[in-house]
């Protein structure tokens, strides 16, 4: 799988957007972008993926750029529970045992 | 049940003691993964089942460790001669095996080792 590059931290204001960025200049082009957080004490929650189209779901928007180089996480409006960590993991999908590859992903703080 | 469940929660062994840690994972999920974290780190992947057959167990990092899966459901990972090295978070996680996707991994609360 393909290594990724995420910024270590990151604060966000309550109720602003939150942009995580993530760098994957070497993906292939059967392998798709996951992201997945953790808050503090629990497992890992799947996020979103995508492949090239930007994606969006009830939790975050993915941004990935024609070049599939780098993607952007966006949290339109975040809250102090959205403070976790956050994986950028790129992944050959739709396998069922294909596993995922942590890096050491962006802690986000949201503040009050 | 609801999610993936793991016990026990916390254990704390002492050096060279043998550790049995369990997986309830979400019924009907034919994937299974073991996962492993060191504080202030990501996980890092440890085994994988497809139902009952142990298809992956690359990431295990030494012949103490070993996982199975007899029935296809319950997983259990097992340390022999824990060593303070084996400190971690152990995460399981299990996943649907859909055509399309996206096998989405979802994981338990882990299991905090102390070995001291």
């Amino acid at each position: 799988d393909a290594k990724t590059t995420q910024p270590t931290s990151m604060d966000c204001a309550e109720g602003r957007a939150a942009n995580l960025p993530c760098n994957h200049s070497t993906i292939s082009g059967n392998e798709y972008v996951y992201w997945y957080r953790q808050i503090h004490s629990q497992g890992p929650q799947y996020i979103i993926h995508g492949l090239k189209n930007n994606e969006t779901n009830e939790m975050a928007s993915l941004i990935i750029t024609e070049d599939r180089k780098s993607s952007t996480l966006i949290l339109p409006h975040a809250t102090l529970r959205d403070t976790a960590v956050y994986y950028c993991i790129v992944r050959v999908a739709l396998t069922s045992g294909s596993r995922l590859t942590f890096g050491e992903g962006t802690q986000l703080t949201v503040n009050p | 049940g609801a999610g993936v469940s793991q016990s026990p929660r916390y254990k704390v062994a002492k050096r060279g003691q043998d550790v049995a840690l369990r997986c309830d994972p979400i019924s009907g999920h034919v994937s299974l993964f073991w996962y492993q974290q060191a504080l202030g780190q990501g996980p890092e992947f440890l085994t994988y089942f497809q139902n009952e057959a142990q298809l992956d167990k690359s990431g295990l990092p030494s012949d103490r460790f070993f996982a199975e899966r007899p029935e296809g459901s319950v997983s259990t990972l097992k340390i022999q001669r824990t060593q303070q090295e084996d400190s971690a978070v152990y995460l399981c996680a299990s996943s649907l095996v859909k055509l399309g996707g996206p096998n989405e991994q979802f994981f338990g609360p882990g299991t905090r080792l102390t070995v001291l």
